[in-house]
């Protein structure tokens, strides 16, 4: 069974730079597993992010961006605000199936 | 904007069919594929499957046995059964709109909680 893997937790302070990061166990993720990012916050719905690695919808403030980076893919908050801190979800797709990872909890402290 | 509502029971007993509704506004949904996403109560996302308005379907092999998504187009609606369910099926359930030409869930609904329990 395929496994998707980000980091637990992680913190930053406000203004900050931080990188999530999403991992494969298929081994290093391409352009091909089309990474995205969801952001959720309690009691929200989850709300699209990136998309096809790096690409942002319109609705995306320009302080997210997507890469991908040693094998991973990964999302970097440049300029973190409070309202930045939730939980951030990567999904890949493996033929037409998607998985998720399991969730990295920011807090913004 | 385009919309999305989920609906139906918020209990289901143990061993019988879960089934849930979603609504979608602003938008066809002749024109998209359309998705069902889960989130047990403190836990992550997990996807159940998604199907396009031909009828062509995928599924999350680890429940293929026991789900069946399905569409109407005439009332701009998508589906989702789920049979035979445990407690362990106790979720939040999402739908959500797959964007296939940019691979993305790109608008999803609030969820609706299913707690199975007899």
């Amino acid at each position: 069974q395929t496994v998707v893997t980000q980091e637990p937790s992680l913190t930053v302070s406000p203004g900050g730079t931080v990188t999530l990061t999403c991992a494969s166990s298929t081994g290093a993720v391409s352009s091909g597993y089309y990474p995205n990012w969801v952001q959720q916050k309690p009691g929200q719905a989850p709300r699209a992010l990136i998309y096809s690695t790096s690409n942002k919808h319109s609705w995306t403030p320009p302080r997210f961006s997507g890469s991908l980076l040693g094998g991973k893919a990964a999302l970097t908050l440049s300029g973190v605000q409070p309202e930045d801190e939730a939980d951030y979800y990567c999904l890949l797709y493996y033929g037409g199936a998607v998985v998720f990872g399991g969730g990295t909890k920011l807090t913004v402290l | 904007q385009v919309q999305l509502q989920e609906s139906g029971p918020g209990l289901v007993k143990p061993s019988e069919t879960l089934s849930l509704t979603c609504t979608v506004s602003g938008a066809s949904i002749s024109s998209y594929y359309w998705s069902w996403i889960r989130q047990p109560p403190g836990k992550g996302l997990e996807w159940i499957g998604y199907i396009y308005y031909s009828g062509s379907s995928n599924y999350n092999s680890s429940l293929k046995s026991r789900v069946t998504i399905s569409i109407d187009t005439s009332k701009n609606q998508f589906s989702l059964k789920l049979s035979s369910v445990t407690a362990a099926d106790t979720a939040v359930y999402h739908c959500a709109r797959y964007n296939f030409d940019t691979r993305s869930l790109d608008y999803w609904g609030q969820g609706t909680l299913v707690t199975v329990s007899s």
